[in-house]
């Protein structure tokens, strides 16, 4: 089966600091996609940064960065610098191109930004 | 270029009531999808179409039927309102199979 896992559901930063979100998945799939995406208050989704699997090299996107670990299914999210419109909900989700919706997500994070 | 776009952001219904979700995407993307977000519960895949003509019950699809008769087109049609469906549902799309996902601005439903 094809899992995705956000295990903090909550996570706080101050402003200007750095904070990192995890993220865990589970597939049997050799390609696939993962991204995460941000959801503020004003519930629009929002794509934040892209990693496809077959690349070694981790994602980066101004402040926001990955660790992508493939062998350990792993991949974290860092916000370097942080703002307080970072404020939002964050997930996880990968896109394996499975036959039966392809889109698994993570429960999701919650990150407040703190002055 | 709008993207994808959902009718209505907000909706009260009484039980029994139906109603229908509209989504409209401008991108020519095969794939769509609907998906409910309960609190603390992530997304949960309600129903999904790989094209025209195309449509596959996803994880939760009780209560709910969906037609594709167009590529733009993926309305939701909710039948019997119950308590259970209150959530709000977002429309999603994407251009191939492992691509981005694009998104609605969802749709806040509230059954009583």
């Amino acid at each position: 089966a094809q899992t995705v896992t956000q295990s903090q559901p909550e996570m706080s930063v101050q402003e200007a600091e750095t904070v990192t979100l995890s993220c865990t998945y589970d597939t049997s799939e050799s390609n696939y996609y993962l991204f995460w995406y941000k959801q503020p208050p004003s519930r629009q989704m929002i794509l934040v940064i892209r990693q496809e699997a077959y690349k070694q090299q981790n994602a980066t996107e101004n402040r926001f960065s990955v660790n992508f670990q493939k062998a350990a299914k792993s991949f974290s999210l860092k916000i370097s610098d942080s703002q307080l419109g970072d404020t939002a909900m964050y997930f996880c989700f990968m896109n394996y191109g499975g036959s039966q919706g392809n889109l698994i997500f993570g429960k999701g994070t919650k990150l407040s930004v703190k002055p | 270029n709008a993207g994808v776009t959902q009718t209505p952001k907000f909706r009260i219904l009484k039980i029994g009531q139906s109603m229908t979700l509209q989504c409209t995407q401008d991108m020519n993307h095969n794939y769509m999808y609907w998906y409910r977000q309960d609190p603390g519960m992530g997304l949960k895949l309600i129903y999904y179409s790989v094209g025209a003509g195309i449509t596959d019950k996803g994880e939760v699809p009780n209560g709910y039927n969906v037609s594709r008769s167009t590529t733009e087109d993926f309305p939701l049609r909710l039948e019997l309102a119950a308590p259970s469906q209150t959530s709000v549902y977002f429309c999603a799309s994407s251009y191939v199979q492992l691509g981005e996902a694009f998104f609605g601005q969802g749709t806040r439903l509230t059954v009583v």
